[in-house]
């Protein structure tokens, strides 16, 4: 039963252009949303987060959107850099469930 | 102020024997929640613990596995037996309270030969 799903196993963008990773969700009784990079050998790390109550945030170059009614999130970047270049998981709560995780390459 | 550790990184077991991992929550941080990523697959919640009581083992192989937070000390995930299918990458993460402010670990590599 996967409640987070990721349908994009991996996702290669030009250095400068925009990036933009999706997520679907099937459980309506999540009520905050978060995105993780993750690096090889490396543990998650936080990048940004969306309550329920909202449909948009930003910060700096990540913009999370969120849309309720079709239990949809995504992540955009924007321009992405070739260090941006990582496994982006996305999560909800209320525990913390993941997706199965995009890789995103950034080609310089 | 030190993250999440976990440690041992990398640990290597033969079939059938004892694989114990630890975490050492950050500081003031009560609620640990320990996820398994399998080869090519993603995170997959195993078990949420707060000091000294397990709150959602939901995720846990009902055999050979369990989870403990003690008052002292770090959480320990313990892999009683383990076989070639557990070779994985074991992370944990701590928040201060129930929901959200989850900070993780790099994870202990586990490799059963």
């Amino acid at each position: 039963d996967q409640q987070v799903k990721q349908n994009s196993p991996s996702l290669s963008v030009q250095e400068g252009r925009i990036s933009i990773l999706n997520c679907d969700y099937t459980n309506s009784m999540f009520d905050y949303f978060l995105w993780y990079k993750k690096y090889p050998a490396e543990g998650p790390t936080f990048l940004i987060s969306i309550s329920s109550i909202k449909d948009k945030n930003e910060d700096g170059r990540f913009t999370v959107f969120l849309n309720k009614s079709a239990k949809h999130l995504s992540l955009h970047i924007v321009p992405s850099q070739p260090g941006d270049s990582a496994v982006y998981f996305c999560a909800a709560c209320s525990r913390l469930t993941f997706g199965e995780g995009t890789q995103l390459t950034v080609n310089p | 102020n030190a993250g999440v550790m976990q440690n041992p990184r990398h640990l290597v077991r033969r079939r059938g024997q004892e694989a114990r991992l630890r975490c050492s929550p950050m500081k003031g941080h009560s609620h640990v929640y320990w996820y398994r990523q399998l080869p090519e697959e993603g995170l997959k919640f195993m078990v949420y613990l707060q000091k000294e009581n397990i709150i959602d083992e939901s995720g846990m192989p009902k055999e050979r596995f369990s989870a403990e937070f003690p008052k002292e000390g770090p959480s320990i995930l313990r892999i009683q037996q383990v076989v070639r299918g557990d070779s994985a990458a074991y992370f944990c993460a701590s928040s201060p309270a129930r929901v959200h402010g989850y900070t993780f670990g790099s994870g202990t590599r586990l490799t059963v030969v």
